[in-house]
């Protein structure tokens, strides 16, 4: 299966700073998602990403699936952006869309 | 708003019970629902593909008869933790298409 790697595991940022956050995959894959796990376990979704790059706020993602990563920006960080961040590049075809999660990356922001 | 909607958020139960999770997608026929268990600060581990009216399909080291799962509906999948022990405690989230639902935290006495 593909293999999914996360750098760096853990990050602890200061209010206000930017972060980037890699996910590395072994396979081509047709699309890719971030996630967000908050402090509940609720998986929110940030970005569907199978090529290019998108911006949502102060986040945004670029991948290059040809080279097989995927990069997450984080600007302005604030406190609520702690949590836990997945990269989950997904294979999808005849009607089934799986999912292989990286070990995630951790952030914690202090005021 | 939601478009997986999973039951129970938590449950606690008696060592030895059977415990049933549902996952149902709101808004869309799901032919396909997958069933993830994450450990405490780990990630999330496909247990299984849920396939609608055929048996699912488990991933390898996940037990058959640990881990039921009916996909007897398009919107509607069950996970039934038989005979759970504490070792089965853990969260346990479902998914359609690319929609999760809220997870279920299950912690066996």
């Amino acid at each position: 299966g593909i293999q999914v790697e996360q750098s760096p595991p853990d990050l602890i940022l200061q209010e206000g700073a930017n972060s980037t956050l890699r996910c590395n995959f072994s396979d081509s894959v047709n699309n890719l998602q971030w996630f967000h796990q908050n402090p509940w376990g609720q998986l929110i979704n940030l970005f569907y990403i199978p090529s290019g790059t998108k911006q949502n706020g102060r986040l945004s993602a670029t991948t290059v699936a040809t080279e097989r990563y995927s990069l997450l920006y984080i600007s302005s960080s604030q406190t609520t952006d702690s949590g836990v961040y997945f990269c989950a590049p997904a294979y999808s075809g005849a009607g089934s869309y799986q999912l292989t999660f990286g070990k995630g990356t951790k952030l914690s922001v202090i005021p | 708003g939601a478009v997986v909607s999973q039951h129970p958020s938590w449950v606690i139960c008696k060592s030895g019970t059977s415990v049933k999770i549902e996952c149902r997608s709101l808004d869309f026929q799901a032919t396909t629902m997958f069933w993830y268990r994450q450990f405490p600060k780990q990630s999330l581990m496909l247990m299984a593909t849920s396939n609608e009216g055929s048996k699912a399909t488990y991933e390898q080291g996940v037990e058959k008869d640990k881990f039921l799962i009916n996909h007897a509906s398009l919107t509607l999948s069950t996970l039934t933790v038989t005979s759970a022990h504490p070792e089965d405690s853990s969260f346990y989230i479902c998914s359609a298409l690319w929609y999760f639902g809220a997870g279920t935290r299950l912690s066996v006495l």
